[in-house]
């Protein structure tokens, strides 16, 4: 079974702290994602990676960045936490193929106070 | 600008049949992917849609019409596991990332 993993399931962190969001995925897949998901607004894509060393910014990048040094590990950070930055944080992968089925993670509860 | 849209709630009883609809206006269109989603869980993979036409797996079927920018995903013999957040996606031609529209929270009530 494909398994992607995040590092944490709650979070809870102060406003003007620095942020590491870890995700791993097992399944040798190029392309990574990272979405937040607020209610009301659906899933929102912030940054995407399609190989080591790569990204994208997807459509909200303000106040984060990522980093891929290894092709299993695409981490988001947040710089300097804000209080509207309380999200749930969605990492994927995705495999290649017909259906191009992008997987997710469990999800990390991120508060920030 | 790329819009995706569903109704934000519907509500059906068990063993009934709801169809959850889709309309969608992106730059460009690789396929159109249906999620589902339970309460504080990640969304998994329901159905793939690139071609017109409906696609069967079991008790969900989903069908698309490219030249309407429209899609709907249908639930037969519901049951109370089916509530949950039905997400609509479009994969957008310039990329691999996914447009997902807000989604729709389905109640089954017995």
């Amino acid at each position: 079974d494909v398994k992607v993993t995040q590092s944490s399931r709650y979070l809870v962190k102060r406003t003007g702290e620095k942020v590491f969001l870890e995700c791993v995925q097992d399944m040798d897949h190029e392309n990574m994602f990272w979405y937040r998901q607020d209610p009301g607004l659906g899933l929102r894509l912030i940054y995407f990676s399609y190989d080591v060393k790569m990204k994208e910014k997807g459509d909200i990048p303000e106040g984060y960045s990522v980093s891929r040094e290894k092709k299993e590990r695409f981490s988001l950070i947040l710089e300097s936490a804000s209080t509207n930055q309380t999200s749930m944080y969605l990492c994927a992968s995705l495999r290649g193929g017909r259906s191009g089925e992008q997987f997710f993670g469990p999800g990390t509860r991120l508060t920030v106070l | 600008g790329q819009n995706i849209d569903q109704p934000t709630e519907m509500t059906a009883t068990e063993g009934a049949i709801v169809q959850i609809n889709c309309t969608y206006q992106t730059s460009g269109f690789n396929g159109l992917f249906w999620y589902q989603q339970h309460a504080g869980e990640a969304p998994t993979f329901l159905s793939y849609n690139v071609l017109d036409g409906l696609e069967e797996k079991g008790r969900f079927s989903s069908f698309l019409s490219r030249s309407k920018g429209y899609s709907y995903l249908l639930l037969k013999e519901l049951q109370m596991k089916d509530s949950a957040s039905y997400l609509c996606a479009v994969k957008d031609q310039a990329g691999t990332a996914l447009i997902f529209g807000k989604g729709t929270t389905l109640s089954v009530s017995s």
